[in-house]
């Protein structure tokens, strides 16, 4: 069974600053889909990126990044410039790529604080 | 074009009583997930389905617990004769294709508190 874990349950950022958020994962599986998730106060889960593990190249969305590194089935989510808004529980997940739709695996979650 | 629509938002029942949980997918996807938060914790798969179909229910406790997607309207998720236990946060997402980039679209959920 594939398992995601997240070893940060909260960090914290100033405003302007960047930080980098961990996550690892565990599969026997050569490809899949990893995502980041934030989830705001509001609880509204709100995709942040996604990353294809047969791509080599990282994913960016603006501000944010990822480090994938699939030998060490290690991704981790880069924001840089920090902003009050990026506050938030932010979750990594995993999918299996398979010819049907599967379902979402997460990872426990760390919460970012952003401070002025 | 509406995102996925959940309702109620906030759901209280009294121990043994029955919840109801809707989850309307977005405009054209055919594929329903369930998913449960409890709190300080991540969301746990319940259930996937598609229309009238349970594709995957690995994660649906076995007693008390059913979801439907019928050809016309709402997914339901039904919790019959609620413990203090099922409160949670559940979760609905839908997805249009079987793979692609397979990124789901979150409602906002409901939150269940069974009191």
């Amino acid at each position: 069974a594939q398992t995601v874990t997240q070893s940060q349950p909260e960090m914290s950022v100033q405003e302007a600053e960047t930080v980098t958020l961990s996550c690892t994962y565990d599969t026997s599986e050569s490809d899949y889909y990893l995502f980041w998730y934030k989830q705001p106060p509001s609880r509204q889960m709100i995709l942040v990126i996604r990353q294809e593990a047969y791509k080599q190249q990282n994913a960016t969305e603006n501000r944010f990044s990822v480090n994938f590194q699939k030998a060490a089935k290690s991704f981790s989510l880069k924001i840089s410039d920090s902003q009050l808004g990026d506050a938030a529980m932010y979750f990594c997940a995993y999918r299996r790529y398979v010819g049907t739709a599967s379902k979402l695996t997460f990872g426990t979650g760390t919460r970012l604080q952003v401070t002025l | 074009n509406a995102g996925v629509m959940q309702n109620p938002r906030h759901l209280v029942r009294r121990r043994g009583q029955e919840a109801r949980l809707r989850c309307s997918p977005m405009k054209g996807h055919s594929h329903v997930y369930w998913y449960r938060q409890l709190p300080e914790e991540g969301l746990k798969f319940m259930v996937y389905l598609q229309k009238e179909n349970i594709i995957d229910e690995s994660g649906m406790p076995k007693e008390r617990f059913s979801a439907e997607f019928p050809k016309e309207g709402p997914s339901i998720l039904r919790i019959q004769q609620v413990v203090r236990g099922d409160s949670a946060a559940y979760f609905c997402a839908s997805s249009q294709d079987l793979q692609g980039m397979g990124a789901y679209t979150f409602g906002s959920g409901t939150r269940l508190t069974v009191v």
